[in-house]
């Protein structure tokens, strides 16, 4: 089983609604991502970080997503102003380095933006 | 940045048989390439995995590849079972001016086991 905790399961927001979603990654690992993977089973890299610190983030995340991973709170994937596209499946992983090593999958967030 | 491509999208192969994957990419410096299960309404479960430094891995009936000079790469199960029915996503990972360890994707292979 996943030891990477997503909450919630579903999600369902109207359009400019926020939505957030959180993620608790796996116990010891320091690196943190979200993808977003459509319906079409397609997955794009969103945002990552190591501890508190963005490592990177695509540019559709700097406008609408942040994200955010406080020390002893669950990080967080905040969609400000949401839309139709925004529909997907939100998945969190967690690593113990930033590269070379294995990357571990949550369950998810479905989001669906009515 | 990087590319995966992986083909075949959907694999039928009967039970007892083998089943390939293969995945090609781009970026040369790439060097970590895991493959992922996924069952409807769940998450991807990373189930093998390979680094730059090997060319061949085995565990528990899945065997992947990777030829470094031809940019490719491949999961094959042996002795498919209907368990296996599932997507299968490589991915591929490492240096040049990619994100620091960002995942790329392949579009994934729909694998039914029939009996």
């Amino acid at each position: 089983n996943s030891k990477v905790i997503q909450t919630p399961r579903y999600l369902v927001k109207g359009q400019g609604q926020k939505a957030k979603m959180r993620c608790i990654p796996e116990k010891g690992h320091p690196v943190v991502f979200w993808y977003q993977q459509n319906k079409n089973n397609e997955f794009k890299f969103l945002i990552n970080f190591q501890n508190q610190e963005v490592l990177q983030q695509i540019d559709m995340t700097e406008k609408r997503f942040s994200a955010e991973c406080p020390s002893n709170s669950p990080c967080s994937l905040e969609i400000q102003s949401s839309e139709a596209g925004d529909s997907a499946l939100y998945l969190c992983a967690s690593s113990l380095s930033p590269g070379f090593t294995e990357v571990f999958f949550g369950k998810g967030t479905r989001l669906t933006v009515v | 940045g990087e590319q995966v491509e992986q083909l075949p999208s959907i694999l039928r192969v009967q039970e007892g048989s083998s089943a390939s994957i293969n995945c090609t990419y781009e970026n040369s410096a790439s060097n970590y390439f895991p493959w992922y299960k996924q069952e409807p309404g769940e998450n991807p479960k990373l189930i093998i995995d390979i680094r730059s430094n090997m060319e061949r891995k085995q565990t528990q009936g899945l065997i992947v590849l990777l030829d470094k000079k031809a940019k490719r790469f491949s999961l094959h199960i042996t002795d498919t079972q209907p368990g296996d029915s599932a997507m299968y996503f490589c991915a591929a990972s490492g240096g040049g001016t990619q994100v620091v360890g960002q995942l790329t994707f392949g579009r994934g292979t729909r694998l039914q086991v029939y009996a």
